[in-house]
């Protein structure tokens, strides 16, 4: 089945810089990657997702990409705040199945 | 209209007990999946129903694990003989189709004392 990592575990950074997340996954059919936010004791939400057939995709401050040869993807905060500090899940559905894999997650800490 | 409900958002139980908790999708979505979050950690995925086809049990972590889901509606996911490992919070999500964005609901923490 499908198998993605994520990385790091946990990202420190001042507000105003940049944040970057990094998932890779392991099935090569895997065709929708979306990320969630999950901030403390919430539900996780989605906030951007991309599918295989784009290389890259923008919401204001958050872009994904993805590499799809290298089978690796990536968020990208820019302009980090406070009110993005949050646990952030990668996830990837195989080619095979429609479940989604989840990574295990990345604690953000947007510091002032 | 509605989100994705749980109930109940807490639950304290002793060990040996049986829980069931009820997730409610959002009208129309064909998709429910249950997810096991312990503090701290990731998702764990547990259970996945599609319309009426047999669902991927694969996640469930031991037989004392099981749920149900009638048609396209209500699910209950049943935990037997609760352990104190079996302390998490309990997520379920729903989606209009097994490939696209997951709803997911505010959980159910289950204590086992």
């Amino acid at each position: 089945g499908e198998n993605v990592e994520q990385h790091p575990s946990t990202l420190s950074v001042q507000e105003g810089d940049s944040a970057v997340i990094k998932c890779t996954y392991s099935d090569s059919a895997s065709n929708y990657f979306p990320w969630y936010k999950q901030e403390l004791g919430k539900r996780p939400q989605l906030i951007i997702d991309i599918r295989s057939n784009v290389g890259e995709k923008k919401d204001q401050r958050i872009a994904v990409t993805l590499n799809k040869t290298a089978k690796h993807f990536s968020l990208h905060i820019t302009e980090t705040q406070p009110e993005d500090s949050a646990v952030y899940f990668c996830a990837a559905r195989g080619g095979t199945a429609s479940k989604l894999t989840f990574g295990t997650g990345t604690r953000l800490q947007v510091t002032l | 209209g509605a989100g994705v409900s749980q109930s109940p958002s807490n639950k304290v139980t002793e060990k040996g007990k049986d829980v069931e908790l009820r997730c409610d999708p959002i009208s129309g979505h064909t998709a429910l999946y249950w997810y096991r979050q312990r503090l701290g950690q990731g998702l764990e995925f547990l259970i996945y129903f599609q319309g009426n086809s047999a669902p991927d049990k694969s996640g469930l972590p031991s037989d004392r694990f099981s749920a149900e889901r009638t048609g396209e509606s209500v699910s209950t996911l049943t935990i037997q003989r609760t352990q104190q490992e079996d302390s998490a919070v309990y997520l379920c999500a729903s989606s209009p189709g097994g490939a696209n964005i997951q709803y997911f609901g505010a959980g159910t923490r289950l204590s086992v004392l």
